[in-house]
């Protein structure tokens, strides 16, 4: 009954490689986000996404990009990752873009 | 520039002693401000909205404080107990955009 589930909980990898995490929810929400937890523990959002719009923090470089085969996920692929990449991921969702977002438990990814 | 402070960076408490953790904005225009907590390895979980008309609210033994004024937010953890250990956040709605602004988050331990 988890309400939103990322995978894997950990990936490891090397620089230069191609990854994606996976996100999905099942709460029936239209808006997912993901976001980046850094090793001081901030959390910055990359991507939010419905339907209709895909909003992108300009931070956010475009070896990052967000997909979606429907709305109940929301994937996140890395292209030619960086020791830089190396934080928890969060995916989340809500009700509508202003609503309280539910998050899921975080991929920790570690780019060696 | 769209800010949210919190103090202090990390507490230690005795369990069964209560708590107050800070959260300052620069956020203009303000739409709302929410407390998270999030537990070790886990997603932020949210524990009350606060909205520019509300001064005071509580979830259990957290009750949370908002100044829109001053633009100064509390939350107050009474009669702590160890499952309080945790990371809490502050996130402020508003400002261009409507975005969402996290804060750095206070951990906080609750020691026997």
């Amino acid at each position: 009954d988890t309400a939103v589930s990322q995978t894997p909980k950990y990936l490891v990898t090397q620089m230069g490689n191609d990854k994606s995490i996976k996100c999905e929810q099942n709460l029936g929400h239209d808006t997912m986000y993901w976001y980046k937890q850094d090793s001081k523990k901030f959390l910055k959002i990359m991507f939010s996404y419905n339907n209709k719009e895909l909003i992108i923090n300009e931070t956010v470089p475009n070896r990052f990009s967000p997909k979606s085969p429907d709305k109940a996920h929301l994937n996140l692929h890395i292209n030619s990752l960086e020791l830089g990449d190396s934080a928890v991921y969060f995916c989340a969702s809500s009700h509508l873009s202003g609503n309280e977002q539910y998050f899921g438990p975080g991929t920790r990814l570690t780019v060696t | 520039k769209n800010q949210v402070e919190q103090s202090p960076q990390s507490l230690i408490i005795l369990e069964g002693k209560n708590c107050t953790l800070q959260c300052n904005y620069t956020v203009s225009p303000f739409s709302n401000l929410r407390w998270y907590k999030q537990d070790t390895g886990r997603g932020p979980v949210s524990l009350t909205i606060m909205t520019f008309s509300e001064n005071t609210k509580s979830n259990g033994r957290y009750t949370a404080t908002l100044d829109a004024d001053t633009k100064q937010s509390s939350l107050h953890i009474t009669a702590s107990q160890l499952s309080d250990s945790a990371s809490y956040i502050c996130v402020v709605r508003g400002g261009a955009g409507n975005m969402l602004t996290f804060g750095g988050g206070t951990r906080l331990m609750v020691k026997p």
